[in-house]
């Protein structure tokens, strides 16, 4: 009940495109979705996060969407651009009486083409 | 983005060995947390700390692992005998200083690469 499912594994976009990642958790005491990027060789930085109480949260090009009656949530990643190119991991927590330790989903590689 | 340093970025040890850790979080926040990757798959939550106590660890943090905060600034985590399969990145991570109202942040440092031989 703890996972967090991550889809998809991979993800090639055009520059410009619109890149589209998926996560789906099991846990209903979760009530913090944050999403973190990495690159190679660097611990994951914090890009955007959504609390339930809210369906979508924008910064900038990166659009956290939230359905919280289907259990998930997305990350969408408007204009792509090659510097985008990294791993992108969605995580969960509870903040609530929870300690906020974060379980990761599996982690999305996207490349963005030019 | 606040920083979070950890040293050092490479360990090479042979199986066995025990190994040190150190990790400095942003601004003596109270809450700390230890995280591990290995190589190509998901991060995976260790142990957290607060208030100088451990507030929740995972199955991962068996009797051979160990935290502490030898001083105010400093965190550590020690391996007491490492196997080969405690080959990963170890990330800690740290909520914003204690004048940010986003406490529930982390925020990970560059992390340790350990390599048991």
């Amino acid at each position: 009940q703890q996972q967090v499912k991550q889809s998809p594994q991979s993800l090639i976009v055009q520059k410009g495109g619109i890149s589209i990642i998926n996560c789906a958790y099991e846990n209903t005491a979760f009530d913090y979705f944050p999403w973190y990027q990495q690159f190679p060789g660097k611990g994951p930085a914090l890009l955007i996060a959504i609390r339930p109480d809210v369906s979508e949260k924008k910064e900038g090009r990166f659009t956290i969407s939230f359905n919280k009656s289907a259990k998930q949530f997305s990350l969408h990643i408007m204009d792509s651009q090659p510097g985008d190119s990294a791993t992108y991991f969605c995580a969960a927590s509870r903040l609530t009486g929870g300690g906020n330790k974060l379980t990761f989903g599996t982690g999305t590689q996207l490349k963005v083409e030019l | 983005e606040p920083e979070v340093t950890q040293t050092p970025s490479h360990q090479v040890t042979q199986m066995g060995q025990e190994v040190i850790l150190r990790c400095v979080p942003i601004s003596n926040h109270l809450y700390f947390y230890w995280y591990r990757q290995i190589l190509g798959q998901k991060v995976e939550f260790l142990v957290s700390f607060y208030n100088n106590e451990i507030s929740e660890k995972s199955e991962i943090f068996d009797d051979q692992f160990s935290v502490e905060r030898p001083d105010g600034s400093n965190f550590t985590l020690k391996i007491r005998s490492t196997k080969l399969e405690d080959s990963a990145m170890y990330f800690c991570a740290s909520p914003p200083g204690p004048d940010s109202p986003w406490t529930y942040e982390q925020y990970f440092g560059p992390g340790t690469r350990l390599t048991v031989t």
